[in-house]
Formats: C-alpha cells, sequence, structure tokens
C-alpha cells in the first residue's frame, strides 16, 4: 500500500529559529500533498494544499510567510516553520494523493506526523 | 464555516462489544466521506468510506451508515478489541471521487476498550 514518510518525528527547537519538516511518498507520486496542524485533543485542522511544481494554496488564516512550503519533486514535499515561536508548538501532518485512478484513489494516506516544541 | 462535528467526545465499551461512533455534517454539498482511526502520537489511518449515493458500506468489523436527510454519519465496529481504542475522525469532501482532496475532519471521538 501508499506509503507517507514524514521526518523528523519529533523536533525541539528555540523560538526564533526555523524548522523544516519532510514528507515522501515512498511508493508512489504524489502530485498532491496537504498539510494539517493539530493541536493536543483537538481536530485536524489543513494549513496548505502543496501541488508539485506549482505554489502551494494556503488556507484562510495560514501566514505563508511563516509556513513555507516547496514541493520541488513529485516524491516531496518540506514544510519550514520560519522563525518559529511557542504558540507553533504542534503537532504537523502531511499527507498525499497519487493518480492512481481506481475508486477510493481520493483517499490520502497519512504521515506519521512531527511534533514541534518550540522554546 | 461548515464543518463536521461529531456529537461525543468519548465512548468507552466493553471487549467484545459492539461500538458506535456518530458525526453529524453540515455540507450538505459534501458527496464523500471518510472515517480515520489515530492512535496516539500518529498519523490518521484510513478505515472505510462512503460515497453519497450510498447508505451503507461494510468493511472487515466496520460499518459506515450514511443517512444523507440528516446529515449523519456513524461508524460501527463490531465485537471491539483493545487495539480498537483510539481516537476516531470522520471527514468530508466534495468534488467526487477524482475531485477536490480537501478534508474537513470532525472533532474526533476517544474510543476506549475496558478488559
Amino acid at each position: 500500500g501508499a506509503v507517507v514518510s514524514q521526518h523528523p518525528s519529533r523536533v525541539i527547537c528555540k523560538s526564533g529559529t526555523s524548522v523544516k519538516i519532510e514528507c515522501r511518498s515512498l511508493d508512489f507520486q504524489a502530485t498532491t500533498m496537504f498539510w494539517y496542524r493539530q493541536f493536543p485533543k483537538q481536530s485536524l485542522m489543513l494549513m496548505a494544499t502543496s501541488n508539485e511544481g506549482s505554489k502551494a494554496t494556503y488556507e484562510q488564516g495560514v501566514e505563508k510567510d511563516k509556513f513555507l512550503i516547496n514541493h520541488a519533486s513529485l516524491t516531496l514535499s518540506t514544510l519550514t516553520v520560519t522563525s518559529a515561536h511557542p504558540e507553533d508548538s504542534s503537532f504537523y501532518i502531511c499527507s498525499a494523493r497519487g493518480d492512481r485512478g481506481w475508486w477510493g484513489a481520493n483517499v490520502l494516506t497519512f504521515g506519521a506526523g512531527s511534533r514541534l516544541t518550540v522554546l | 464555516g461548515e464543518s463536521v462535528g461529531l456529537h461525543l467526545p468519548t465512548l468507552s465499551v466493553q471487549e467484545g462489544d459492539n461500538s458506535i461512533i456518530n458525526c453529524a455534517y453540515s455540507n450538505s454539498a459534501s458527496d464523500y466521506f471518510i472515517w480515520y482511526k489515530q492512535e496516539s502520537g500518529k498519523g490518521p489511518q484510513f478505515i472505510i468510506d462512503i460515497r453519497s449515493n450510498m447508505d451503507k458500506r461494510q468493511g472487515q468489523r466496520v460499518t459506515v451508515l450514511l443517512n444523507k436527510t440528516v446529515k449523519h454519519l456513524s461508524l460501527q465496529i463490531a465485537a471491539t478489541q483493545p487495539g480498537d481504542s483510539a481516537v476516531y475522525f470522520c471527514a468530508e469532501t466534495k468534488g467526487g471521487v477524482q475531485g477536490a482532496q480537501k478534508l474537513v475532519f470532525g472533532q474526533g471521538t476517544r474510543l476506549t476498550i475496558n478488559p
């Protein structure tokens, strides 16, 4: 089955630094990837849609300059949290969709998530 | 904005019993619904999905029911096992199977299986 890998799984950084999180589709090409944010005991909130070779589409209220998304290849999207602050501490999860063409291709495969703690 | 919500934040059932997790959605334009299971510290795992032209779909030990009249979705898990303990999210999207992928997630229900 489809596998999406996220790295790192946990990261602790100092306030003001930038952190990059990688999302890779391991056995399929992902033309579209999605980045979610999840606070403790809450649901997933979509941050942005990342399309290979083009600019990401951000959801309302998500700062583009704060959360930089790059989808340079069909298997890799990165989320960079710039000038991180404690309020950016959260669980970041990516998901990917490949062009498989069968019923159910709409199903997204999620990564295991990356827990960011900003001190 | 419109959202998918859940009635109960927690649910405890005895091992071996059946469990039913409910979800109410508000966007009548949604045409595809998915249930995900999320274990602590992990990403969501796909359980089962259903399209809006169906009212029931069965998988292995799981059944999803869709009532479009009252915009209600439920997940039934038969003969629950300790491994079923997790948070369950319903998610909705619109645009058909090949359409939009933007999922709106419900708030989640934490299912606890008691021995």
